[in-house]
């Protein structure tokens, strides 16, 4: 099973909107209605921001956003501030064998 | 406030074994699926294990199919990676996971702070 591909880096403005691409295929991201974001700071455990493809947890910012399209997931952070420089990751569902992939990452620059 | 404290790493030769432990507490530890999830040094994140809430099926990545066995006592609040026949390459932080249930489903919502092990 193949990591799903994501933007090795993203960079935005203070208080502008970015979005991170996951590209999967039609066995997992494109498949299943499971893809789920994490974000994760520097020497930190990763943070579930998004999960079942555009839900939000409790307590997270309604800045972060997930949807999907096809084989490609998508998260957008609008209103782009300074604590989310962070590295973020997707992760599909991917049926029986190996069950979950993530995606390969993105690092996120606020300017 | 649910939390995850992973033990066991360390350094060990290529060829050899090592076993993970992971303790739960604040959450109903027999309730919920657990994983492991691992990150070598300046790499991403990969999806190791995971062992539904009864011990009843178990689920592994390709790369540790045959070498890695996952289980759980739910007597005891933990989760256990038994790791043999190690290699350079399975060198990483290892993370135990907790799955969301009900509330997040197959979704990733406490994870551990990790345990290094380094094959060497």
């Amino acid at each position: 099973q193949s990591a799903l591909t994501q933007p090795a880096s993203v960079s935005g403005s203070l208080g502008q909107s970015i979005t991170i691409s996951c590209t999967g295929t039609s066995g997992d991201v494109g498949f299943y209605n499971v893809v789920s974001w994490y974000q994760q700071s520097p020497g930190n455990a990763p943070k579930l921001l998004i999960y079942e493809v555009t839900k939000r947890p409790s307590g997270i910012s309604n800045r972060f956003s997930g949807s999907r399209s096809g084989n490609t997931a998508s998260l957008t952070i609008s209103g782009l501030q300074a604590e989310d420089g962070a590295d973020y990751y997707c992760c599909a569902y991917a049926g029986s064998g190996s069950l979950y992939v993530f995606g390969t990452g993105t690092k996120v620059t606020v300017l | 406030q649910a939390q995850l404290v992973e033990s066991g790493g360390g350094v060990v030769q290529p060829g050899r074994s090592l076993r993970l432990s992971c303790a739960a507490s604040q959450f109903t530890f027999s309730s919920f699926s657990l994983h492991w999830v691992r990150q070598a040094p300046g790499k991403g994140l990969e999806w190791v294990a995971a062992i539904t809430y009864d011990g009843g099926n178990k689920y592994y990545a390709d790369s540790v199919k045959g070498r890695f066995t996952i289980s759980r006592d739910n007597s005891k609040n933990t989760l256990y990676l038994q790791m043999n026949s190690l290699r350079a390459e399975d060198t990483a932080v290892y993370t135990c996971v907790k799955e969301g249930g009900f509330s997040h489903p197959d979704a990733f919502d406490i994870w551990g702070q990790g345990t290094l092990v380094t094959v060497s």
